[in-house]
């Protein structure tokens, strides 16, 4: 079955850039997308087709996908971005395949 | 604004079935496919299964073939999944998503919490 592989975390200083991973097959060949979820609450969709922002986030959320890797990046990341972030992509033989989660922490 | 509201969780045995629903509202329910996502506590997101605007194709996690059935009422604007043979790895948050038209959800519910313990 298909797999996506996140970091489980990674820490960022306030106002710096964020970037987390997500390696997959030939991921690239897909469309990868990002949701942030904070704890308690549904995830929110924040990226989506590689590289579009819903209405209403941030511009400051982007993404990119090539070769076997989607890249979420948040520049100037603020206290309120501390949550937890899952990559997905769909796969013909497995269905949707969500990331494992990375927590990212703002210190 | 679009709507999900999950409700049918609860505690059950191991071994017996739940039927959880999605009311939507907010947009046109026919147009769209629906995904059922669960996460167990404390836990990651996993992907359940998915139905297409119709109702006439569905695709499952292998977690959960051949024991649950998502199936949708486009007349009441509602999702259901249906779940049998319950068992304690089944425990979780049950969302239910709309389709962003690429497999990418772009609205979830609030949940529902299913405990299968005896």
């Amino acid at each position: 079955s298909y797999e996506l592989t996140q970091p489980p975390s990674v820490s960022v200083s306030p106002g710096q850039t964020a970037s987390i991973t997500c390696s997959g097959d030939k991921l690239g060949d897909k469309y990868a997308s990002w949701y942030q979820q904070k704890p308690g609450r549904s995830p929110v969709l924040v990226i989506y087709q590689d590289n579009k922002r819903p209405s209403g986030i941030p511009e400051r959320f982007s993404g990119s996908n090539s070769g076997n890797t989607a890249t979420l990046t948040i520049s100037g990341t603020q206290a309120m971005d501390e949550a937890d972030y899952y990559c997905q992509a769909w796969d013909s033989r497995t269905g949707v395949v969500f990331g494992g989660g990375t927590k990212l922490t703002v210190l | 604004q679009v709507q999900l509201v999950e409700s049918g969780g609860g505690v059950v045995q191991p071994g017996r079935s739940l039927r959880l629903s999605c009311a939507a509202s907010g947009f046109t329910f026919n147009s769209y496919d629906m995904h059922w996502v669960r996460q167990a506590p404390g836990k990651g997101l996993e992907w359940v299964a998915v139905i297409s605007k119709d109702g006439s194709n569905k695709s499952y996690a292998d977690s959960v073939k051949g024991r649950f059935t998502i199936s949708r009422d486009n007349s009441k604007n509602t999702l259901y999944l249906q779940m049998n043979s319950l068992r304690a790895e089944d425990t979780a948050v049950y969302f239910c998503a709309k389709d962003n038209r690429d497999s990418s959800s772009d609205f979830w519910g609030q949940g529902t919490l299913v405990t299968v313990s005896s």
